[in-house]
């Protein structure tokens, strides 16, 4: 069984502040997935990484696939109120031919204006 | 946009009731998904579908059962409810070419069972 361990489970900051989640395995995945999800909705796709090494930026959210493709991070850069929510990293197991997806269990984040 | 939409946003139903859950989406997708959120456990996969009347187990299937008749279509059936199914239920959907594909989802459906 493939498990994504994520932290910190919770996190709570003042705008403007930076932060930076992680999601680890000893597992290897072929991509990772990245989700927001807001109080009352379903979660929604931020970025999918696929390369081991890769980095990818969206406004002032950075994502890196470890060059094992084990782990990978979020950095969020001078965050706003609109930031806050869950972020769940997803992983697709390697092999490709699987439908499931691994979830780690999730960050919480609270930005403070 | 991909669309999927959750029949009830909330429901109450009592234990030992039949509950059904129904999903739809509108891209033609051949996978379909159900999951549960609990606070500190993250999304557990139930069941899911990868084609008409094709169904998987997940990884908490105990209790609950699926009906894909249509491609449009998932539903998750509580068969006889009990208080530790009381969820925020997802369901998901992405197209064909493996877990690479990203998942859209619904809006939830929270679940009480008293």
């Amino acid at each position: 069984t493939q498990l994504l361990e994520q932290s910190p489970q919770f996190l709570s900051i003042q705008e403007g502040e930076n932060l930076t989640v992680y999601c680890n395995s000893s597992s290897v995945f072929s991509s990772l997935q990245w989700y927001r999800q807001e109080p009352g909705e379903g979660p929604v796709l931020l970025v999918t990484v696929v390369t081991g090494g890769e980095v990818k930026k969206l406004k002032r959210l950075t994502f890196q696939f470890g060059d094992a493709r084990k782990d990978s991070s979020l950095h969020i850069t001078a965050a706003q109120p609109g930031d806050t929510g869950l972020y769940l990293c997803a992983g697709a197991a390697s092999g490709g031919s699987n439908y499931k997806l691994t979830f780690g269990k999730g960050t919480l984040l609270t930005v403070n204006p | 946009d991909v669309k999927v939409t959750q029949s009830s946003r909330y429901l109450v139903k009592r234990t030992g009731e039949k509950v059904f859950l129904e999903c739809v989406q509108d891209m033609d997708h051949e996978n379909m998904f159900w999951y549960r959120q609990d606070p500190g456990l993250g999304l557990r996969l139930i069941y899911f579908s990868y084609d008409v009347k094709m169904k998987e187990k997940g990884d908490i299937p105990e209790g609950y059962s699926v009906s894909r008749e249509k491609k449009e279509r998932f539903s998750l059936i509580l068969e006889s409810a009990s208080t530790n199914q009381t969820s925020m239920y997802l369901c998901a959907s992405t197209m064909a070419g493996g877990s690479n594909q990203p998942q859209h989802f619904g809006d939830g459906t929270r679940l009480s069972i008293l």
